[in-house]
């Protein structure tokens, strides 16, 4: 079965530093999905970026970019100059190709720091 | 706006009451998905339909649960004989279609306690 693991429960940063959050998944898959979502207070959920497994290039919006390692099943999101408005929790996500369902990881909660 | 409404956004039942939770995906999203997530946890999937069709009811944690989408647009799920393990928020996602893998859009969530 599918599991995605975040083993950092509670980051922090500097408003205006870069921060890395880490995600691990295993899978026997060689097809699939990887996403990272933000959940402020708010409750909605928001995508971030997501990283289809068979492009070797790492996905990057913006600020926010990923280290996909395929062979070592790790998928950490980078965000750069980090601002107030990134205070959130932040979710990584699976989907085996041509699947529907997610598998979601326990979260990260991102503090920033003014 | 265009995004997926979930009504309510806060719920209180006492236990053994039934409730109704509705969902409004985005016009023309075929997949929609109902997911729950417990306080300082992930989601974890409960259901899928495709259109009117119900294709997965797995993740339902057991037969007091029950969604439908009659129509193949706005869903509900109804939870009878609601337990306090049942609070929860409860997120509702639309995608246009599952080929390709079309992100998912999710609503605000219904915040769901039992007391």
């Amino acid at each position: 079965a599918q599991t995605v693991t975040q083993s950092q429960p509670e980051m922090s940063v500097q408003e205006a530093e870069t921060v890395t959050l880490s995600c691990t998944y295993d899978t026997s898959e060689s097809d699939y999905y990887l996403f990272w979502y933000k959940q402020p207070p708010s409750r909605q959920m928001i995508l971030v970026i997501r990283q289809e497994a068979y492009k070797q290039q790492n996905a990057t919006e913006n600020r926010f970019s990923v280290n996909f390692q395929k062979a070592a099943k790790s998928f950490s999101l980078k965000i750069s100059d980090s601002q107030l408005g990134d205070a959130a929790m932040y979710f990584c996500a699976y989907d085996m190709d041509s699947n529907y369902q997610l598998i979601w990881g326990a979260g990260t909660k991102l503090i920033i720091k003014p | 706006g265009a995004g997926v409404s979930q009504s309510p956004r806060y719920k209180v039942a006492k236990r053994g009451q039934d409730v109704a939770l509705r969902c409004d995906p985005i016009s023309g999203h075929v997949s929609l998905f109902w997911y729950q997530q417990a306080l300082g946890q992930g989601p974890e999937f409960l259901t899928y339909f495709q259109n009117e069709a119900q294709l997965d009811k797995s993740g339902l944690p057991s037969d007091r649960f029950f969604a439908e989408r009659p129509e193949g647009s706005v869903s509900t799920l109804k939870i009878q004989r609601t337990q306090q393990e049942d609070s929860a928020v409860y997120l509702c996602a639309s995608s246009l279609h599952t080929e390709g893998n079309q992100p998912q859009h999710f609503g605000d969530g219904t915040r769901l306690s039992i007391l």
